[in-house]
């Protein structure tokens, strides 16, 4: 069972480039998610979708966008890096939108913006 | 909004000892309460949630947690660690309604020694 599949797993990449981070499940989850995590800070919540074709803004989501085409993808595109942007991203999912349901992650995306 | 205060950056116990990290939340609503282990280079993993009922709650591994609405926390605990509990530990929060957005905490490395 794989789960969520997270690509690639590490990066570095020049300061204003642009990088789409990759992410599948194949649970069928309804609602998929992108967290960051910055030592100091735990993870933080970037964007979300409840289901497919409808996205949502977390706590930190300027400089990043996503889209839901269909219910097993969810891409994470950071149109113009920057160093601040240099974190692992996890992306996750759970069954269905609603509060208290567990949400899976995936392994993590390290990324660094020189 | 919610939020969660995890007073310890860093446990460094015993093998066999017992343990507690510990974890405050803050909101004007009534929240579910998560603990998530994250392994190194891996992504998270519930270890067990509260949503209603029995404010004591069992997880895996050996690990249970209480939650103390008065107090609002909620203490992970385990009587007996082994190595390979070695990880760190994720509190996170979030509201009983609305989207299904946690609030993690900053996270508690959590160190068994031999």
């Amino acid at each position: 069972i794989a789960g969520i599949t997270q690509a690639p797993t590490s990066q570095i990449l020049a300061a204003g480039r642009r990088m789409t981070l990759r992410c599948t499940q194949d649970m069928r989850h309804n609602a998929m998610y992108w967290y960051r995590q910055d030592l100091g800070l735990g993870l933080r919540l970037i964007h979300y979708s409840n289901t497919a074709g409808t996205t949502g803004k977390g706590e930190v989501p300027d400089g990043y966008s996503v889209s839901r085409a269909n219910t097993d993808d969810f891409p994470l595109t950071l149109a113009s890096a920057v160093p601040s942007q240099t974190s692992v991203y996890f992306c996750a999912s759970s069954v269905e939108a609603g509060p208290g349901n567990t949400i899976y992650f995936g392994e993590g995306s390290w990324l660094t913006v020189v | 909004a919610q939020s969660v205060t995890q007073l310890d950056s860093q446990v460094p116990v015993f093998e066999e000892a017992p343990v507690e990290l510990r974890c405050n939340y803050s909101s004007s609503v009534s929240v579910y309460l998560f603990w998530y282990v994250q392994y190194p280079n891996q992504g998270l993993q519930l270890l067990l949630k509260y949503l209603s009922g029995s404010t004591l709650v069992k997880g895996i591994n050996g690990f249970e947690a209480e939650f103390n609405k008065s107090q609002t926390s909620f203490h992970l605990r385990k009587p007996s660690v082994h190595i390979s509990d070695t990880a760190e530990y994720f509190c996170a929060v979030s509201g009983q309604t609305g989207a299904n957005n946690l609030f993690f905490g900053t996270g508690t490395r959590l160190t068994v020694i031999p």
